[in-house]
């Protein structure tokens, strides 16, 4: 079966710390995707990043960035410097396309940056 | 801007009605795909369509429908509507037709509120 899970349910940081927003997922195929979503308060949902299960590389994007580990079956997302504006909730998600199509969702971590 | 419209954007109705939900794709996006984010189920992948195609199944109840007609744009319709029918829905597109191949770009959502 296939399971993701953001442990941290919700997160406070101070503007400008660093931040690390966990993303632990469970599947037995070798082919997968994990996907890192951002839903601000106005409601919309933004993609962040994708990243296929061959592709270990760690990937920055600005003050964002992302540390896949199979070894761990962990996707992890960072935020450096953290902006009142990333303040959001944060959904990570797991799509297995082989075989029986699958798309699951973790629960969201709610971050909030004070000022 | 994502480029994904939904209409309309706020939809109450009562229990036992039909609605229909509308999205148009970005230009030149052939996949369209429905989410349903509530505060009991999280968010949830319902159903994909690529060029007028079911192309992938999610947690879709048989009480929903959907469908992409030849000019891209789909529509989900629900039925028999629960309480618990109440949510938002988003639509989202994307180019490729294997959903994890690539962004997809996520409409604004509906709101529907059954009564």
């Amino acid at each position: 079966a296939q399971k993701v899970t953001q442990a941290q349910t919700e997160i406070s940081v101070v503007e400008k710390e660093d931040v690390t927003l966990d993303c632990v997922y469970e599947t037995r195929d070798t082919t997968y995707y994990l996907f890192w979503y951002k839903q601000p308060p106005s409601g919309e949902l933004v993609f962040l990043i994708r990243r296929n299960s061959f592709d270990e590389q760690n990937e920055i994007s600005g003050r964002y960035s992302w540390n896949f580990q199979k070894s761990t079956s962990s996707f992890n997302f960072t935020i450096t410097a953290s902006q009142v504006v990333d303040s959001a909730v944060y959904f990570c998600a797991l799509i297995k396309t082989s075989g029986t199509y699958k798309y699951i969702f973790g629960t969201g971590t709610r971050l909030k940056v004070l000022a | 801007d994502s480029g994904v419209t939904q209409t309309p954007k706020h939809l109450i109705t009562a229990t036992g009605q039909r609605v229909t939900l509308r999205c148009s794709p970005r230009s030149g996006d052939l996949s369209v795909y429905w989410y349903q984010q509530s505060l009991d189920q999280g968010l949830q992948f319902l159903i994909q369509y690529y060029n007028g195609e079911e192309r992938a199944k999610g947690n879709i109840l048989e009480r929903f429908s959907a469908q992409q007609f030849p000019d891209l744009h789909s529509e989900l319709n629900l039925s028999s509507l629960e309480l618990g029918d109440s949510a938002l829905y988003f639509c989202a597109s994307s180019v490729a037709r294997q959903q994890g191949s690539n962004e997809q770009f996520f409409g604004p959502g509906t709101r529907l509120t059954v009564l």
